[in-house]
C-alpha cells in the first residue's frame, strides 16, 4: 500500500473515445503529478499540481487534460489518443515540489487500439 | 539529450554480497537525488534521497554517494538479498529551476541477486 491508488489499473480504448484517469493520494501531500513511461524509455513528467494549480505543464498535447479538483485527487482526462499514447502513466504526490521524495502509484497501463 | 543516465542496463550480484548500481548526470544545476526500486506490475518505490550539501546519506541496507565534481552518484547495497530484486531508478531535480518539483529519470538498471 504506497498511499496513492490509480484507477483503473488497466485501460483498453480506441483512438475516437474518451476516457479518464483517477488519482487518489491519502498521504495529506500538496503537490500531485503525473509521468507517463513509453517502452525502453525513461519516465516522463507530464504535468505537476501544487495546492490543486498547476505548474508544469511538459509540453504535452492537447489530447491530455489534466484535472485536480483538490489537493488530494488528480485526473487524467483522454480524448482521440494515438497508437503511439500507448504507455504506463504513473501519479506520484509529495509533501512539497522541492526535496521532498515523490511517492507513486501502481500506474495505468493504456494500451490505444 | 538524457541528463540523467544509468549506463548498466542490468546487474546480477550473489546474495550477502554488496550491489553497487551507478548513475551520471549532466545538469550541474541538479541538487536533489533519488532512488527508487520498481518491481514488476507495481509503481517505483522510493528508496533513499541525498541533497547536494551532502556525499553520502545512508538507511539501513541502503547508501548513496554523491560525487558532485563527477557528477555521479551511486546505491550501495549491503548485504545483497533475493528481494532486491528489481529495476532500479535515479532521478534528480533542480531546486533553483521553477520549484515544481520536476524529476528527471534515469532508464534505469535491473539488479538480479542469485541465492
Amino acid at each position: 500500500e504506497t498511499g496513492v491508488t490509480q484507477t483503473p489499473r488497466h485501460l483498453v480504448m480506441g483512438m475516437t473515445n474518451k476516457k479518464s484517469l483517477k488519482c487518489e493520494q491519502h498521504l495529506g501531500h500538496n503537490a500531485m503529478y503525473w509521468y507517463k513511461q513509453s517502452a525502453k524509455k525513461p519516465l516522463e513528467l507530464m504535468f505537476v499540481y501544487n495546492f490543486k494549480e498547476q505548474t508544469e505543464n511538459n509540453s504535452v498535447p492537447s489530447r491530455f487534460s489534466p484535472e485536480c479538483p483538490n489537493s488530494s485527487h488528480l485526473f487524467l482526462h483522454l480524448h482521440t489518443l494515438q497508437p503511439e499514447d500507448s504507455a504506463l502513466y504513473l501519479c506520484a504526490s509529495s509533501q512539497e515540489t522541492t526535496d521532498r521524495p515523490q511517492h507513486f502509484g501502481d500506474g495505468t497501463r493504456l494500451s490505444i487500439l | 539529450d538524457q541528463q540523467v543516465k544509468q549506463n548498466s542496463p542490468s546487474l546480477s550480484v550473489q546474495e550477502g554480497r554488496i550491489s553497487i548500481l551507478n548513475c551520471d548526470y549532466t545538469n550541474s544545476m541538479f541538487d536533489y537525488f533519488l532512488w527508487y526500486k520498481k518491481y514488476p506490475a507495481e509503481g517505483p518505490t522510493f528508496l533513499i534521497s541525498i541533497s547536494s550539501i551532502k556525499d553520502k546519506n545512508e538507511d539501513g541496507r541502503f547508501t548513496v554517494f554523491l560525487n558532485k565534481s563527477a557528477k555521479h552518484l551511486s546505491l550501495h547495497i549491503v548485504p545483497s538479498q533475493p528481494g532486491d530484486s528489481a529495476v532500479y531508478f535515479c532521478a534528480a531535480s533542480a531546486r533553483s529551476s521553477s520549484n515544481t518539483g520536476k524529476l528527471i529519470f534515469g532508464q534505469g538498471t535491473t539488479l538480479q541477486v542469485k541465492p
